[in-house]
């Protein structure tokens, strides 16, 4: 099985720099996502990371440390539009009767709130 | 139009009622998902579909079945409807990695919510 952590809820600025801390437990890890949720809105795909190290993608980066079992979601520059749910999604191998499948489980979110 | 379509986006019913809800995708991929959503717990996989012929049990399965349609429809069914499955359910496609994406990105519908009395 698979055990996924990540904070329930934090709160920052506008303007400044937040992380958010993913922590997992899981056999045959096979990568790592995170998606943003507004509320009542579908998630939507932010970042990936399979190989140890850090991912950047404009205001967004997400880094990886397979060995500790350990992600983070930095975001910088807040805007008010980042106050939004950030889901931590982890991939592993999963073995099946048709073979072997690869599944992402989810955390629970961590809804952050961006105060002006 | 949204690549992944739901319906209903809300329904609500009463216990023991059968309720359908319905993906359809136009993203071309094979496989398909659907997830359940609750305050507090995240999203939960209830079932998944790698192709027409192939379909698997995610972590909470009871009390629901699914059908694939086709490759591109497939269909959440709860037989017989309780309070507790009141959520938020998603309808998701990934494709195998051959798009550019990392394999295993998941493209979400926006979601039905229902409402069990």
């Amino acid at each position: 099985g698979q055990n996924i952590d990540q904070p329930t809820e934090m709160t920052a600025t506008e303007g400044a720099i937040v992380q958010i801390n993913c922590t997992y437990q899981t056999s045959g890890f096979n990568g790592l996502f995170w998606y943003q949720q507004h509320a009542g809105e579908a998630p939507t795909f932010l970042s990936y990371n399979v190989l140890d190290g850090l991912e950047e993608k404009g205001r967004f980066s997400s880094f990886l440390s397979r060995s500790k079992g350990y992600s983070y979601l930095l975001l910088k520059e807040l805007q008010m539009k980042d106050s939004a749910s950030y889901l931590c999604a982890v991939r592993d191998r999963r073995f099946l009767t048709s073979g072997s499948a690869r599944q992402l489980t989810f955390g629970s979110g961590t809804q952050l709130t961006v105060l002006p | 139009d949204a690549d992944v379509t739901q319906t209903p986006r809300n329904r609500i019913t009463k216990t023991g009622k059968r309720i359908m809800l319905e993906c359809s995708q136009t993203k071309g991929h094979d496989r398909m998902y659907w997830y359940r959503q609750d305050p507090g717990l995240g999203l939960r996989l209830i079932y998944y579909s790698f192709d027409v012929k192939d379909i698997n049990k995610g972590e909470i399965s009871d009390g629901y079945s699914v059908s694939r349609q086709a490759q591109a429809k497939f269909s959440l069914s709860l037989e017989s409807a309780i309070p507790n499955q009141t959520a938020l359910y998603f309808c998701a496609t990934s494709d195998r990695g051959n798009s550019g994406g990392p394999a295993g990105e998941l493209f979400f519908g926006e979601g039905s919510r229902l409402t069990v009395l």
